[in-house]
């Protein structure tokens, strides 16, 4: 069965730091450009990060920029996300999307990642 | 940032009805579009990219349309499992943005 599994999300305290991981079953994640979305309680979607197939393309939103990083390691077959200065308005469900054409074509179930003192 | 903007919020409708949901992009983002429905509880699943062309398995009374700025979604009939959530997202430049969503709910 094809699909990604994420991992990592926990209760952390605002200011705290907590690394993602994603990992594909049944596919070869190094074939895809590969996104972090993220949804927080009964919102709406919103992009994260986005990491080209050779990391060459490294894009993140301006509501993440300078405290999360987005990492993959092909020869491990694994996504990250590095997640810093963490703050309460980070708390969401966080998924792992393989890019199809130029979208979101396979999403992983999530992680849920809770900033809350 | 290009903003999406989707309308309406809520849609009320009946099954076997014809739904038209709409999102605008506030600047042209040529065919660059995505629609996704999300259930309760579940993972958002991709129905429509590049504007029109659906997504593997996805049935054909989904179909999607327009470029620039005005795109629609449109299901010709709607049945019990369609009622959800639908968002769409432009992807014009790898600097993605959602629109809010358009909750179709059971009139």
């Amino acid at each position: 069965q094809v699909q990604l599994v994420e991992s990592g999300g926990a209760l952390v305290k605002p200011g705290g730091s907590l690394r993602l991981s994603c990992a594909g079953s049944g596919l070869i994640l190094s074939d895809y450009h590969m996104s972090w979305i993220r949804q927080a309680p009964g919102k709406g979607l919103e992009w994260t990060a986005y990491i080209s197939i050779t990391s060459d393309s490294i894009q993140y939103a301006d509501s993440v920029k300078g405290r999360f990083t987005i990492s993959r390691d092909n020869a491990e077959r694994s996504l990250y996300l590095q997640m810093n200065s963490l703050r309460v308005e980070d708390t969401a469900v966080y998924y792992c999307v393989r890019e199809y054409y130029g979208s979101g074509g396979q999403w992983g179930k999530g992680t849920l990642v809770t900033v809350s003192s | 940032e290009i903003v999406l903007t989707q309308s309406p919020a809520t849609l009320s409708v009946s099954p076997g009805e014809r739904v038209t949901l709409s999102c605008r992009a506030s600047q042209s983002i040529s065919s660059n579009l995505a629609w996704y429905q999300q259930k309760p509880g579940q993972t958002p699943r991709l129905l429509i990219h590049d504007a029109s062309t659906r997504a593997t398995g996805i049935p054909a009374r989904f179909s999607g349309s327009g470029s620039g700025t005005e795109f629609t979604l449109t299901i010709s009939s709607l049945e019990s499992e369609d009622f959800a959530v639908y968002y769409c997202q432009q992807y014009h430049n790898w600097l993605w943005t959602f629109g809010q969503g358009t909750k179709v709910e059971i009139k």
